[in-house]
């Protein structure tokens, strides 16, 4: 199975500055179709996650463009450019480019300070 | 708009069974992939379960391979969770999430609210 790395577990941030998270993978996560199934993924408190990022760069519809995805081959980051309270949360990465099973990150909680 | 409502969770005892519901709108169901994700009780997200669109091709996490079975009905657009075997590891809020193909492979986009499901005596 692929695992999926991410850093740091905890990240406290102040409103108005950037944040960034990084997920790695064991394998390149290119598939045969040549593309790179890896996504982010918000989860608030007592909801269900819901997709920011996927494949590795693109904005969902309704994503702010604070967000954004970067990345290649086993090393990705999402970055946040300016933090709101409403970022507040879990970040999971995922890929879906070697399956069974499709994998997560162990999550990323960001805080407001 | 896409919409996906699980049901059917509650306590059962280790041992029993359960069969897990989500309802699917808002998109043709039969053209994308569908999964099972849980997450335990302050955890992470693990993936269950997945099968393609037709129903044709069902996947499985190994610790729960012979004891779930994935399955989805086309033409009401539900899909199923039947969970046989329990144990309290099993503990989770269990999402169903769109995968974005027919096959699998790829991402999921869409999840729904999740329904929970306590394996206790």
């Amino acid at each position: 199975d692929v695992v999926m790395t991410q850093s740091p577990r905890s990240l406290p941030v102040t409103l108005g500055q950037p944040a960034s998270i990084s997920c790695r993978s064991s394998q390149s996560l290119v598939y045969i179709d040549g593309n790179t199934y890896l996504g982010w993924f918000h989860q608030r408190p007592g909801q269900s996650p819901r997709r920011l990022i996927y494949q590795v760069s693109n904005r969902d519809s309704g994503v702010p463009d604070r967000f954004s995805g970067s990345g290649s081959d086993t090393d990705f980051t999402l970055k946040i450019s300016r933090v709101e309270a409403e970022d507040a949360g879990v970040y999971y990465c995922m890929q879906g480019s070697h399956w069974p099973p499709y994998t997560f990150g162990q999550g990323t909680k960001l805080e407001i300070k | 708009e896409v919409q996906l409502l699980e049901s059917g969770g509650r306590l059962v005892q280790p041992g029993g069974s359960l069969r897990l519901s989500c309802a699917a709108s808002g998109f043709t169901f039969s053209s994308h992939a569908m999964n099972w994700v849980r997450q335990a009780p302050g955890k992470g997200l693990e993936w269950v379960s997945g099968i393609i669109g037709s129903g044709g091709s069902t996947y499985y996490a190994d610790p729960v391979k012979g004891r779930f079975t994935i399955s989805r009905d086309n033409s009401k657009n539900i899909l199923y969770l039947q969970m046989s075997s329990l144990r309290a590891e099993d503990t989770a809020v269990y999402y169903c999430a769109r995968g974005i193909y027919f096959i699998m492979g790829g991402m999921v986009d869409f999840w729904g609210q999740g329904t929970l499901v306590t394996v206790s005596s």
